[in-house]
């Protein structure tokens, strides 16, 4: 069975720091990953997917993640955070062959970033 | 407008009651879904849809039920609402085969069961 894990429940940045929100998964084969964001009394808005290919990927708004197969992590990263960053973050990942295609959704984290 | 909407958005209603959640997308989507979400839980997954004629059920699917109407519309039903099920609840929609795409959600629907 496929899982997320965000071991973050909450993370802490200053404006204008570099800010990360972590996570790791666990699938059968290859990953389909993503990242997505939650303003408050909003959907879940799409940031950026990892299919294959470059390990670095770069999404909306200044965001990007990296890949890492060996140790099974997705990580979110901004160089430079806005207060207006602030929301919850959530990590997915589904199998690229086999099963149903459904997406695992991590528990998301809450990214608080102070003027 | 929305490309994927929810009525109602808020909705609160009494233990024992019928309430039904309903999801529209413009998107042309054939794949549409139902999750919840809960503080702490993230998103968990009710049942899903890859087509008209296409029904089956995620994670925690008892107490509800879904009808997949038209390839623009998909239901949700509580048949006999209870407090456990006071979430909120949001339609998404994927275009595609095999998983490589990613989601568009609604706005969400809070429930509240008195």
């Amino acid at each position: 069975a496929q899982s997320v894990a965000q071991p973050e429940d909450q993370v802490n940045v200053a404006e204008g720091n570099p800010l990360t929100v972590k996570c790791t998964y666990s699938v059968s084969g290859n990953p389909y990953l993503f990242w997505y964001v939650q303003y408050p009394n909003r959907g879940l808005q799409f940031l950026l997917k990892y299919i294959t290919g470059d390990n670095l990927v770069k999404g909306s708004y200044g965001f990007e993640a990296e890949f890492n197969k060996s140790q099974t992590s997705f990580h979110l990263k901004k160089p430079s955070a806005l207060v207006s960053d602030s929301a919850l973050y959530f990590c997915a990942v589904s199998p690229s062959s086999g099963g149903s295609y459904i997406p695992t959704f991590g528990r998301g984290t809450s990214l608080i970033v102070h003027p | 407008d929305a490309d994927v909407t929810q009525t109602p958005r808020n909705r609160i209603t009494k233990t024992g009651k019928r309430i039904m959640l309903e999801c529209s997308q413009t998107k042309g989507h054939d794949r549409m879904y139902w999750y919840r979400q809960d503080p702490g839980l993230g998103l968990r997954l009710i049942y899903y849809s890859f087509d008209v004629k296409d029904i089956n059920k995620g994670e925690i699917s008892d107490g509800y039920s879904v009808s997949r109407q038209a390839q623009a519309k998909f239901s949700l039903s509580l048949e006999s609402a209870i407090p456990n099920q006071t979430a909120l609840y949001f339609c998404a929609t994927m275009t595609g085969t095999g998983a490589l795409n990613e989601q568009f959600f609604g706005p969400g629907t809070r429930l509240t069961v008195l």
